[in-house]
């Protein structure tokens, strides 16, 4: 299948720093990618839905100036998370579809532990 | 809205069997799937469904049912490395994926 590579795994910060998460397909190209929070024992909340060359689609309640996306080409989203604070502490996952098709499934990157302390 | 619903966890015993349910309620419908979610870790992708029937696959089985908005999937001879997360998705007429909240399994010996 398709490979969704993501980057860091694991990373911790100090409160008020920035953190930036790279997701990359490796072998299809992305027009579309997606990202994902996710906290302890839930499911996966979508944040936004991240369009190469355009502004990303961010879902009601989370805010575009914290959380911004970048996807600067069909390969590579990036989110950075701005002055980050412990309540931003959560697994982000991207993922990816290599087409638009119902039977399209989603690829996963390995997802990134982000702990701010 | 839109809604899929699935129970919050289940706990089963090694080597029997378990089956997971799965209802929706979305705008259209093109396709379920399912995937399996290890704490810590990515989603991985189990199957898809798009018309009616049971789907097998090894020891893992997806039924779909449309005019119920209703699947399931089916786990045999289950070890203990099938103790995750299994999360259902349906894509609606948009092709977006709209992901269920996710049954934990719990395998016990």
């Amino acid at each position: 299948g398709a490979v969704v590579s993501q980057h860091p795994s694991r990373v911790i910060c100090k409160s008020g720093t920035s953190v930036k998460i790279e997701c990359r397909s490796l072998d299809f190209q992305a027009t579309t990618m997606f990202w994902y929070r996710q906290f302890p024992k839930q499911s996966l909340m979508l944040m936004a839905t991240s369009n190469e060359g355009s502004k990303a689609t961010y879902e009601q309640g989370v805010e575009k100036d914290k959380f911004l996306i970048n996807h600067a080409s069909l390969t590579l989203s990036t989110l950075t998370v701005t002055s980050a604070h412990p309540e931003d502490s959560s697994f982000y996952i991207c993922s990816a579809r290599t087409g638009d098709g119902g039977d399209t499934e989603a690829f996963f990157g390995q997802g990134t532990r982000l702990t701010v302390v | 809205g839109q809604n899929i619903d699935q129970p919050t966890e289940m706990t089963a015993t090694e080597g029997a069997i378990v089956q997971i349910n799965c209802t929706y309620q979305t705008s259209g419908f093109n396709g379920l799937f399912w995937y399996q979610q290890h704490a810590g870790e990515a989603p991985t992708f189990l199957s898809y469904n798009v018309l009616d029937g049971l789907e097998e696959k090894g020891r893992f089985s997806s039924f779909l049912s449309r005019s119920k908005g209703y699947s399931y999937l089916l786990l045999k001879e289950l070890q203990m490395k099938d103790s995750a997360s299994y999360l259902c998705a349906v894509v609606d007429s948009n092709y977006q994926l709209i992901w269920g909240a996710g049954t934990k399994l719990i395998i016990k010996p």
